[in-house]
This record gives C-alpha cells, structure tokens and sequence, in this order.
C-alpha cells in the first residue's frame, strides 16, 4: 500500500505562471513533510520542508502547504523558471525511535515531473 | 566539499554475481541510508546506519547487507544478484542532533544504476 500518493505523473506550466504539485499521504502518524527536487543522473536534492504543527512555509518562490485533516500537502512556485524542470517527490516522515535518537526515514511519493515551457 | 559520492555510477552484472557498491561521506554525518528507486516509484528504503558499527533494516532488505566501520563508509552488499535488483540506488547522509523532533535534511548522493542481467 502507498502511504504517500503524488497522482499526477506530470503536469506542464508555462513560464512565469504558478505551478502546484500535490501529494496525499494516509499514515496519520507521519509528523514531518519534505519535498525534493531530482534533475537526471543527479540525486534528489533538498527543496522545502513543512513540520505537523504548521500549515504554511514559504522559501524565496517555494511555498508548501499542509492541510492535516484532508492527508494533503501541496508544493507552490512562483513563478514558474525553466530551471524548475525536475521530478518533484514528496516525503514523509516519522521518528525512527532508535536508542532515542532522533532521525526520519522518508517514504517518498512516485514524484511528479514538471516541465516549465519558455 | 565533495558531498555524498558514489561509485560505481553504472554496472551491468548477471544472475548470481555479487557486488559491493561504494559510498563515501565527507560531512562527518552520524546517519547513512541507502535507498532504492524502481522505474516510475519512489525511493525505498534498503538499509540505514546511526552511527558507526550500528546499522539496520529498511522497508526492502532481502538480498542486501550493509556494514558501518567508519563514520565516512557506508558501503551495500548484494548477494546472488537478481533481475528483481535492476534499480537506481541512491545512497544518502544526515546530521541528527539527537534531540528527538529531528528536522534532519537528507543529503543524496548522485546514484549507481545496476542492471542484473
């Protein structure tokens, strides 16, 4: 079962215009939200993040909402650069609980692929 | 600063070969992943290490084994490789503060395609 759902495999923008990426999530427990970033041949890179307690965090042209009762994030650029072309996952995450220390495995969405057209 | 780094970036093998792929840290990180990502997935996690000497299962195990001797290494072990190991790994870092409510960002490495033929 897929506890994170992103399920729109691709989605085109024009340049300049607003693009919104979503993803849905069914474990309830997960506490913490992450987006990544993932241009080819590259590993994913850190884009924003959203903790449980909070439904809104903007970064320069990033913006990520979490909505904790509909199990729905959203990940907001404006505007739009063709250098946002990339695959866009969504993760989630929880307390490994390991000897009390605190890390997150993250459960990644299939990713969304965003084309910006000039 | 190097990063995460990886080697190798592609490998073929065939059916019951083995093989170790490599990852180096330079961020003095105390936790180390390695993930997978299958054609249209996500990534899933394979193993993870808190430390140095410790490590521990993910969500999909079977077939591999990890070690942690330093704090740099975390290298992955793939025993009798299959066709069902044909993947991206993507091996990963973080710094963990230890204070519970982690925050830790999760540094990626550029990742190793295998194809088991």
């Amino acid at each position: 079962d897929q506890q994170v759902k992103q399920n729109s495999p691709s989605l085109s923008v024009q340049e300049g215009r607003i693009s919104i990426l979503n993803c849905d999530y069914t474990n309830s427990m997960f506490d913490y939200f992450l987006w990544y970033k993932k241009y080819p041949a590259e590993g994913p890179t850190f884009l924003i993040s959203i903790s449980s307690i909070k439904d809104k965090n903007e970064d320069g042209r990033f913006t990520v909402f979490l909505n904790k009762s509909a199990k729905h994030l959203s990940l907001h650029i404006v505007p739009s650069q063709p250098g946002d072309s990339a695959v866009y996952f969504c993760a989630a995450s929880f307390l490994l609980g390991y000897s009390g220390a605190g890390s997150y495995q993250l459960t990644f969405g299939k990713g969304t692929k965003l084309s910006v057209i000039p | 600063n190097a990063g995460v780094t990886q080697t190798p970036k592609f490998r073929i093998l065939k059916i019951g070969q083995s093989m170790t792929l490599q990852c180096t840290q330079d961020m003095n990180h105390n936790y180390m992943y390695w993930y997978r990502q299958d054609p249209g997935m996500g990534l899933k996690l394979i193993y993870y290490s808190v430390g140095a000497g410790i490590t521990d299962k993910g969500e999909v195990p079977n077939g591999y084994n990890v070690s942690r001797s330093t704090t740099e290494d975390f290298p992955l072990r793939l025993e009798l490789a299959a066709p069902s190991q044909t993947s991206v790994y993507f091996c990963a870092s973080s710094y963990s503060k230890n204070t519970g409510a982690s925050t830790d960002t999760q540094y990626f490495g550029p990742g190793t395609r295998l194809t088991v033929l």
